[in-house]
């Protein structure tokens, strides 16, 4: 089956101090993996996307994020964090509704990140 | 500024009522879409839209109804047959449907008394 999982519930960082959320996927082919940032309340905006080409990610506001094959997985990291950074974090991924053959995105529970100031 | 707009932003609603949230969207974009969001479970897909009059089910459509009359525009019904309707919904477009970036509302949280 597709899916998404993020094995972090919960995160708390120090400001200034360096940040990885783990994301693994499940699905057969190459996918489309995407993050997102959702601040309290409000709606989600992109972080970054991996479709092809280099597995390194640039996104905004800092963050990069790199795709793993082999370990199924597209961490995204930054190197120092800000405490604007303190949001709900959604790593996604592209997939296939077998049904009816509809291009869809999977959304995986979200990681919430704390930083301490 | 191109965007997406819902409202209201806080909604309360007695058991046994329909209530419709509204969507509008000014990116020209084909496809939309409407998420429930709870607590620890992401984003869950109820409806979405293609094109204009056309709309297909998510994986949780029981209990909600959709139109899409109008490019810009995709209201969301919660009904009466909706067992929890108690949550964070939120409205997204894009610009083809698909694995296209999703832009996002800001959402609209229904609470129902």
């Amino acid at each position: 089956a597709q899916s998404v999982t993020q094995p972090d519930i919960h995160i708390t960082v120090s400001e200034g101090a360096s940040l990885e959320l783990r994301c693994n996927y499940s699905y057969g082919a190459t996918p489309y993996l995407f993050w997102y940032v959702q601040s309290p309340g409000q709606g989600l905006q992109l972080l970054l996307k991996y479709f092809s080409g280099d597995t390194l990610v640039q996104g905004i506001k800092g963050f990069e994020a790199e795709f793993k094959r082999s370990q199924s997985s597209f961490n995204l990291r930054k190197p120092s964090v800000h405490w604007s950074d303190a949001a709900e974090y959604f790593c996604a991924v592209g997939a296939i509704e077998l049904k009816t053959s509809y291009d869809k995105v999977i959304f995986g529970p979200g990681t919430s990140l704390s930083v301490i100031p | 500024d191109g965007g997406i707009t819902q409202s209201p932003k806080y909604l309360f609603r007695k058991e046994g009522q329909n209530v419709t949230l509204s969507c509008e969207q000014n990116l020209n974009h084909d496809a939309m879409y409407w998420y429930r969001q709870d607590p620890g479970q992401g984003l869950r897909l109820i409806y979405y839209s293609q094109i204009v009059n056309d709309f297909q089910k998510g994986d949780i459509a029981e209990g909600y109804s959709v139109s899409r009359e109008k490019k810009e525009s995709f209201p969301l019904t919660v009904t009466s047959a909706q067992k929890n309707p108690t949550a964070f919904y939120l409205c997204a477009s894009s610009r083809r449907q698909g694995w296209d970036e999703q832009f996002f509302g800001p959402g609209t949280r229904l609470t129902v008394l």
